[in-house]
């Protein structure tokens, strides 16, 4: 089975500031892991994935993440917040390599830039 | 290349009706998964469609259906509404066919309020 769990479910950073948005994962296959950000009234937009091959992964508008196996982590950073980063983050884990690869998100968490 | 698209984007039912959810994936892909996102909560996997057959299905009752049609757009039904179906529901396309992960494109979403 899989699951996640994102760690603080509001962060707040000053605009400069840098961006930590945690996530541990459980599975019982290796896992392929996943960030998206949600802005209001849209859908998800990926920002990076986690396929197994480096484990420093580079995304999308500056963010990056992490995969950790020892601390089964996969932890998302920016290094200087922006305004228009202010979203709901969700990360995600899919452990099936075929068939349904449905997705088990986490409850997000929401991040607000302070001017 | 169209991205995923969504119809209607509200709509209101009331308790004991039927709904049904249209969604068209993004052009070259085969696959189309549904997710529900509750207010305040992470999307939750409610089943996927590969080449118009169901590809699993995650916990949720059997009044939840699908389809999916040969040019790959798909349909989520609803019976007997309750209140706690009221939702984002999202879906998401997907090109199916090699190794996995497939990276999964998210449509703005439905949102589904049952009174």
């Amino acid at each position: 089975a899989q699951s996640v769990t994102q760690l603080g479910s509001h962060v707040s950073v000053s605009e400069g500031a840098l961006v930590l948005l945690r996530c541990n994962y459980s599975s019982s296959v290796p896992p392929y892991l996943f960030w998206y950000v949600q802005y209001p009234n849209q859908g998800l937009q990926l920002l990076l994935k986690y396929t197994s091959a480096a484990t420093l992964v580079k995304g999308i508008n500056g963010f990056e993440a992490e995969f950790k196996k020892s601390e089964t982590s996969f932890h998302l950073t920016k290094p200087s917040a922006h305004m228009s980063d202010a979203a709901e983050y969700f990360c995600a884990v899919s452990g099936v390599p075929s068939g349904a690869n449905n997705l088990f998100f986490g409850t997000g968490t929401r991040l607000t830039v302070i001017p | 290349e169209t991205g995923v698209t969504q119809s209607p984007t509200h709509l209101i039912k009331t308790r004991g009706q039927q709904v049904t959810l249209r969604c068209s994936s993004q052009s070259g892909h085969n696959t189309v998964s549904w997710y529900q996102q509750a207010l305040g909560q992470g999307p939750q996997f409610i089943f996927q469609y590969y080449r118009e057959e169901e590809n699993g299905r995650g916990n949720f009752p059997p009044r939840f259906s699908g389809l999916q049609f040969p040019n790959y757009s798909s349909e989520l039904n609803v019976n007997a509404l309750e209140l706690d179906d009221s939702a984002l529901y999202l879906c998401a396309s997907s090109r199916a066919g090699g190794r996995g992960p497939y990276e999964q494109y998210f449509g703005p979403g439905t949102r589904l309020t049952v009174t």
